[in-house]
């Protein structure tokens, strides 16, 4: 069953500005991660926030985990046209790797140039 | 060196066929796994292996059937190709999850077209 909503569904936005994404998920979790897929390509990960943490930064990045909400979001910085991708959250649930991850729909955003 | 290899890149073939998809993983990670992305993008597991265990099988037909002949090769090999079959399919690997900071590894893809 899907785990991760992203919201919006599609975002367009200017370079040089912040974009942020959501994602929100149903059931308690160890951990949850952002992916990253540029057209036709694999995923890439970005960043990975523990259930006991609530924020983390990478670079432009910046992630924060409201466990509470069941909830996180996605920032990204100084936004730049290679930032055009589709971005992902994902959820592992299991307490370890071997389950696997539950994706979301995730948010196709474009950087204007 | 690419990570995770997966071939070929893109398959098409007509129903009724049988068909595979091979991956390969040159990080010396412990778990692999085989994710479909359907036309909406929607990413879902289909199994991983664990030490050649089969750890998880969601509930996908049985058409589809994981081979592992050793811990770096998870291929996916897929009898009797339906056109609800046409996606792209994932191959990832992972690492223990005391490391887990890194995250999967996704291969590149396998854009399969069934006509």
């Amino acid at each position: 069953s899907q785990q991760g909503e992203e919201d919006p569904q599609a975002l367009s936005i200017q370079e040089g500005e912040n974009a942020t994404m959501n994602c929100s998920y149903k059931t308690s979790i160890n951990n949850l991660q952002w992916y990253r897929q540029n057209s036709g390509r694999g995923l890439v990960h970005l960043i990975l926030i523990r259930s006991n943490e609530r924020e983390k930064h990478s670079g432009r990045l910046r992630v924060t985990l409201d466990t509470s909400k069941k909830s996180s979001s996605l920032l990204i910085t100084a936004s730049r046209a290679a930032d055009t991708a589709s971005y992902f959250c994902a959820t592992d649930d299991s307490g370890g790797g071997a389950d696997g991850l539950t994706f979301g729909k995730g948010t196709h955003l474009i950087i204007q140039p | 060196d690419t990570a995770v290899s997966q071939t070929p890149k893109y398959l098409v073939t007509q129903m009724g066929n049988d068909k595979s998809i091979k991956c390969e993983q040159n990080l010396g990670h412990d778990t692999m796994y085989w994710y479909k992305q359907d036309s909406k993008k929607f990413l879902k597991i289909m199994f991983s292996y664990n030490n050649k265990e089969l750890i998880i099988n969601e509930t996908v037909p049985n058409r589809f059937s994981p081979k592992s002949p050793d811990k770096a090769h998870l291929n996916l090999h897929i009898n009797s190709l339906e056109l609800g079959d046409s996606a792209v399919y994932f191959c990832a690997s992972s690492q223990d999850p005391a490391e887990l900071d890194y995250g999967y590894t996704f291969g590149s893809g396998t854009r399969l077209t069934v006509v």
